[in-house]
Parts: C-alpha cells; sequence; structure tokens
C-alpha cells in the first residue's frame, strides 16, 4: 500500500518552462490536494478536487493549472514557470467529508522545484 | 475567511514538555489536526481531536481544546532530540467541503 505517491521529487526549471507535477493515490479517496510549502509561510492550498470531476481553487491557484484524470490520480501543471514558483510541492488525499470518522488526510512525500 | 495561527518557533529543554498552540477562526471547524514534518521530509499525522472533545491522550502527546476560545494545544511530555521538527496545526470546517486549512507550523528545537 504506497498511500499517496508523486513525482517528480527533484525538478529543475528554466523560466518559461512548462512541466506536469504527477500524483497518484491507492486509498481509494475522493478529494485530492495540491498544496506549496514555503519558508514561514506554512501549506498554502493552491487547487482541491473534492470528487473525481471537480476541481477548485484554493489560495494561490494563479500560475497553475491541475487535472484530475480519474479518481487515483491529480497532476499540478505550471504552462510558464516563474521565479516565484519555487517551492516544495505537496499533493495529498483524504476520503469524502461524509464519513467524519475517517476524514484525515494523508501526504506524499514532497517534490522540489526550483525555477532559475 | 478561515485561518490558523501559531508561533513560528519554539526551544526547549530535552526532557522538559513542549507545549504548542494554535488559534483557529472558523467556528464550524469539526475536526483539528497535528501533523509533524521532520527535515526534507512530508508531513506525518500525529493526532487529531474531534470538536466535540476536550482533550485526547496519546502516549506522549496530550491534545487539549477550548472550542470557545478556538484555541487548540499539543503537548509533548519529556521530549526528546528526535521530537526536532516543524509541527502544522490544521482544521476542517463542516461547511467546507473537504478543505483543510493549515497554519503556518511552529518550529520546535531541543537544547541539550
Amino acid at each position: 500500500n504506497a498511500g499517496v505517491t508523486q513525482t517528480p521529487k527533484f525538478q529543475v526549471l528554466k523560466t518559461g518552462q512548462s512541466m506536469t507535477l504527477q500524483c497518484a493515490q491507492d486509498m481509494n479517496h475522493n478529494s485530492m490536494y495540491w498544496y506549496r510549502q514555503d519558508p514561514g509561510m506554512g501549506l498554502r492550498l493552491i487547487y482541491y478536487s473534492a470528487s473525481e470531476g471537480t476541481t477548485d481553487k484554493g489560495e494561490v491557484p494563479n500560475g497553475y493549472n491541475v487535472s484530475r484524470l480519474n479518481k487515483r490520480e491529480f497532476s499540478l501543471r505550471l504552462e510558464s514557470a516563474a521565479p516565484s514558483q519555487t517551492s516544495v510541492y505537496f499533493c495529498a488525499s483524504s476520503e469524502a467529508l461524509r464519513d467524519q470518522r475517517r476524514n484525515t488526510i494523508y501526504f506524499g512525500e514532497g517534490s522540489w522545484l526550483t525555477v532559475v | 475567511g478561515e485561518d490558523v495561527e501559531q508561533s513560528l518557533f519554539l526551544s526547549v529543554r530535552e526532557g522538559d514538555s513542549s507545549v504548542i498552540n494554535c488559534t483557529y477562526t472558523d467556528s464550524s471547524s469539526t475536526y483539528l489536526y497535528w501533523y509533524k514534518q521532520e527535515p526534507g521530509a512530508g508531513l506525518q499525522l500525529l493526532t487529531y481531536i474531534f470538536s466535540n472533545m476536550d482533550m485526547k491522550q496519546d502516549q506522549r502527546l496530550t491534545v487539549l481544546l477550548n472550542k470557545k476560545d478556538k484555541h487548540l494545544s499539543l503537548r509533548i511530555a519529556d521530549t526528546q532530540t528526535g521530537d526536532s521538527a516543524i509541527y502544522f496545526c490544521a482544521e476542517r470546517g463542516y461547511s467546507s467541503a473537504s478543505k483543510i486549512i493549515f497554519g503556518s507550523g511552529t518550529r520546535l528545537s531541543i537544547r541539550p
């Protein structure tokens, strides 16, 4: 049982390049999330998907797009990378809200992205 | 909007108790969480408390919730060097479908 898997773990991009961060979960969770983590800022929600087929903006969506490809996979795309997007990105998943007792969030190990 | 606040740093002596505090604004919060992040690693769920509870104890960890003041704390008894990490408080509101709000994290450092 791998939990939440995200790739790549490390990436260096030039300004203006595009890339996609991949995320997959094997826990049959309905909800998935992308966060970025910057020093002193904690975790900030970029986008989330409450269920398959839906996506919503979080706190800091500008410069990103997401795709909920199926129930397992939720990808994050940077169309034209900027130095301000240098960060650590975390994918996460949780069960649907209706099941409160098991409603915790599980994280991937993080993707370190540097834009030069 | 919803907000979660916690102090950025805490330093304690090895063997003492650590108390990390957190305040939140969403009165409809149902679950409140504590996550631990060690250097270079992802977030690990430490414990959580449901909003109708006042206290939860799990080995060296004690979570206290004051729902009236919207204040959450995490107490780590007999703090060890392995407890050095960033600790994140997070809350999930009933009205906000599946969205979890995190604090900025408290960096706990241990003095010998």
